[in-house]
């Protein structure tokens, strides 16, 4: 069965400082891949996605991910968080010929000022 | 357009009652989920349905069973409620090759 990973569970980081949030995916075929980020008190809202095409994706609010298939990975990045970034986000996969959509166990962002 | 429709937002359960979680998308979408989400655990697939008429098990389905009525709407339901059953329930949708849509979740307490 196909299972997502996120090594970070809660990262705390300034205002400015580089965000990168690990993602590994165990499925071996082709693969839809997401990252959705869910504000506090609200639902999950996407931030970017790859399906096909260039690897090097980019996303709302400054957010991109690369997609590196042969080490499973979509790791998420971003130069300069911000404080509004501070928020816990889920890596997602579902395989390209199903439905079948998977979430990791998020990784939980403080951002202080 | 509303998007996905969950009902009801929050719920209050005794163990051992049962309720059904309605979901509804005006979107258009094959695909359907439901999801729960725990502390520390993430989103975890309960079941989903490809189209209407199919439905699959996901990761944890124990405990729960799922009706997709029509295109529009795919139920939730707990038969018998456990105090382990306490959790934000999602219910999310799809069309092929685009992102999922999420409700706004229904926060359900087991007592």
């Amino acid at each position: 069965a196909q299972s997502v990973s996120q090594h970070n569970h809660h990262v705390i980081l300034s205002e400015a400082a580089s965000l990168e949030l690990g993602c590994n995916y165990s499925y071996g075929g082709t693969v839809n891949l997401f990252w959705y980020v869910q504000y506090p008190g609200q639902h999950l809202q996407l931030l970017l996605k790859y399906f096909s095409g260039d690897p090097l994706v980019k996303g709302i609010k400054g957010f991109e991910a690369e997609f590196i298939k042969s080490k499973f990975s979509f790791n998420l990045r971003k130069p300069s968080v911000q404080w509004s970034d501070t928020a816990e986000y889920f890596c997602a996969v579902n395989e390209g010929n199903t439905d079948k959509l998977i979430f990791g166990t998020g990784t939980r962002l403080q951002v202080f000022p | 357009n509303a998007g996905v429709t969950q009902t009801p937002k929050f719920q209050v359960l005794k163990t051992g009652q049962s309720m059904t979680l309605q979901c509804a998308q005006d979107m258009n979408h094959n695909s359907m989920y439901w999801y729960r989400q725990d502390p520390g655990m993430g989103l975890r697939l309960i079941y989903y349905s490809a189209s209407e008429g199919t439905t699959d098990k996901g990761e944890v389905p124990n405990g729960y069973n799922v009706s997709r009525l029509n295109k529009r709407e795919f139920s939730l339901r707990l038969e018998s409620a456990a105090p382990s059953q306490t959790s934000v329930y999602f219910c999310a949708s799809t069309l092929e090759d685009t992102e999922a849509f999420f409700g706004q979740g229904t926060r359900l307490t087991v007592v």
